[in-house]
């Protein structure tokens, strides 16, 4: 098992471009999410699925869409890069509810630079 | 809200030293904490967990106690080793989502 993979590994962009971070997951796991991590705030939330064909805001959504159209799968978009978006982005999967016992997965992260 | 305060770093040890990284917590409810590790260049890894008050989480000679008295989880090792060099985040689940710590970055030097 590859568990969480995600593609790509590093990219610069810069501002106003657009590019798809992919997240697979070979555990089928019906949860799935996406982190960003920046310096001294920890993992912060964009956005997660509870399912395939589902789709939710996390905590810090704006400037990113996601799409879930395979139960593997996990996209997340930026359609105008900007600066701000400069980070660490980190994909996760559950294989229900995250709790105690329902364990997230991480991927190894994907590191972005938007110029 | 929830919110989780961990310990400022960087912190820098020496070989066979003590390490602590303190975190405290607020969050309605009875959260399940966690403590996470992130080793250089990979994502992030389940340390240990804690599902109640007094629970004793612990894993490759880490431990953790939750307390509920001073909502505190503070991650203890008596011996730490250079391959323990890692960013290390608390965190918990008050309902479904993961609220994480901002990460302490330890360096065991030999």
């Amino acid at each position: 098992n590859a568990g969480v993979t995600q593609t790509p590994k590093f990219r610069v962009l810069k501002t106003g471009q657009s590019m798809t971070l992919l997240c697979a997951q070979d555990m089928n796991h019906e949860y799935m999410y996406w982190y960003r991590q920046d310096p001294g705030m920890g993992l912060r939330l964009i956005h997660y699925s509870v399912g395939e064909g589902t789709t939710a805001k996390g905590e810090v959504p704006d400037g990113y869409n996601v799409s879930r159209l395979k139960k593997q799968n996990f996209l997340l978009g930026l359609e105008s890069a900007a600066p701000s978006q400069t980070s660490v982005y980190f994909c996760a999967s559950s294989r229900a509810r995250s709790s105690s016992y329902n364990e997230q997965f991480f991927g190894p992260g994907t590191r972005l630079t938007v110029l | 809200g929830n919110s989780v305060t961990q310990m400022e770093g960087p912190v820098t040890l020496s070989e066979e030293a003590f390490l602590t990284i303190n975190c405290t917590y607020t969050a309605t409810g009875y959260p399940s904490l966690f403590w996470y590790v992130q080793y250089p260049g990979e994502g992030l890894q389940l340390l240990l967990k804690a599902t109640k008050a007094d629970d004793k989480g612990s894993n490759k000679g880490f431990e953790a106690t939750y307390r509920k008295e001073t909502t505190s989880f503070h991650l203890e090792k008596g011996s730490v080793q250079v391959s323990d060099s890692a960013v290390y985040f608390c965190a918990l689940i008050p309902d479904y989502k993961l609220s994480f710590g901002a990460g302490t970055t330890v360096t065991v030097r030999a």
